[in-house]
Order: structure tokens, then sequence, then C-alpha cells
């Protein structure tokens, strides 16, 4: 079982709907969650980070975490086409202190 | 804040010579620095972490002969890619742990062997 798994996609969403992204992880006692954007050739800009269960939303974005599920989400509302790129989820595993990246979900928006 | 400086961005060099990627911290000071690789279509690869002072940590299967790294000093760390080889062809990309953000990412280099 890979430590941090996304479906890799491509997920394909209309322009102003809600993306869901989702990202499980196999290390019970990780505390650190972070979403990333990577466009294609750039480096990883940071989204989100979240620490607690719950939801975190921060403009259109909202991190949700479920740890006793093992699972971390990202929701896009109102999506734009500027949307479209591969968001990576990054967990921090407390138990060797190496941030762990899941392969990346590549999003489309359809205009 | 938490910028990091990479470059070069872009870098096309012939096989055998040697290459020089730096990232500099702008405005904060990084006491470590991660080295990571990408491949089309593929995650990042975490390939040495590296201690200013210090030498580097490689992961495994990571010829340290090879990505020679240098962190020097708080502000920039440097990988050498030598006697480069078409294999060696990626994006690399330099990452630095900010307390209270996270991570940040230089912009990355896009490495060609011919």
């Amino acid at each position: 079982q890979k430590e941090v798994e996304q479906n890799s996609g491509p997920l394909s969403v209309p322009e102003g709907a809600i993306a869901s992204l989702n990202c499980t992880y196999s290390d019970r006692v990780s505390q650190s969650f972070f979403w990333y954007r990577q466009y294609s050739g750039k480096s990883p800009e940071l989204i989100m980070s979240i620490y607690s269960n719950g939801d975190k939303e921060d403009g259109r974005f909202t991190a949700q975490l479920n740890k006793a599920s093992q699972y971390v989400s990202l929701l896009i509302r109102d999506s734009q086409p500027s949307d479209s790129a591969t968001y990576l989820c990054a967990v921090f595993m407390d138990s060797n202190y190496q941030l762990i990246w899941g392969a990346g979900t590549k999003l489309i928006i359809k205009p | 804040g938490a910028v990091v400086s990479q470059h070069p961005s872009w870098v096309i060099c012939k096989s055998g010579t040697s290459v020089k990627i730096e990232c500099r911290s702008l405005d904060f000071q990084a006491t470590t620095m991660f080295w990571y690789r990408q491949f089309p279509k593929q995650s990042l690869m975490l390939m040495a972490t590296s201690n200013e002072g210090s030498k580097a940590t490689y992961e495994q299967g990571v010829e340290k002969d090879k990505f020679l790294i240098n962190h020097a000093s708080l502000t920039l760390s440097t990988l050498t890619v030598t006697s480069a080889h078409p294999e060696d062809s990626s994006f690399y990309i330099c990452s630095a742990s900010v307390r209270n953000y996270g991570y940040t990412f230089g912009s990355g280099t896009r490495l060609t062997v011919v």
C-alpha cells in the first residue's frame, strides 16, 4: 500500500461546479497535511494546510480532514478554467519525519 | 515571504558534462533544503536532504557521487549533476521547510541532457 494515495484522474468538472479531490494516507499518527497545486512545467505551490479534524476554508478552497478514516480532501467551489492543474496531497509522516507526496490528481475545468 | 529562488530555470547540456543548480532562500534562513526530482506525469521524488554545514542525506538509490549537494550557508544550497546522461533529464526542484507555513519551493530547473 502506498503511503499517500490519490486518484490520478483526470477529473473533469464543468466551470462553476464544485471540484472534489481526495487523498488517503497510511500513517495513523500524521498530524500535518498539505494540498499543493502544480501547473505543467512549474513547481508546486501551497494551496492549503490542515492540522485538525474538520473543515478549513480559504476563499473558494475548503480542506477537510478525517483522521479516523485517514483521508484528507480538497473542495474547490465555483471552479474556474485557471484551476486546471495537478493537485498534490502531501502528508508529513511523524513516524519518520518525512514529507510524503501523493502522485497527484489532474483536474480539468471545462468552460 | 518565504521565497526560494532557483536557477537556472532550464538548461541543456551535453552528455558527460556537469550542471549546477542553485537555490537561495531570499527572506528566511533555510537550515534544511530538500531536493526533488520529477519525471513527466510522476510525483515528486525526494533525492536528498541537505542541512547547513553538514553532509547531505541521500535517499536510497540516489548516487551521492553523481548528485553533489552543498549547503554551505543558511541561504544557499546547490545541487551539481556530475557527468550527466540523458536519463538524468528531469525537472529538479528544491524545497525548504518554513515554520508555521509548510514547504516552499523553488521554481524548478528543467534539465535536458543531449
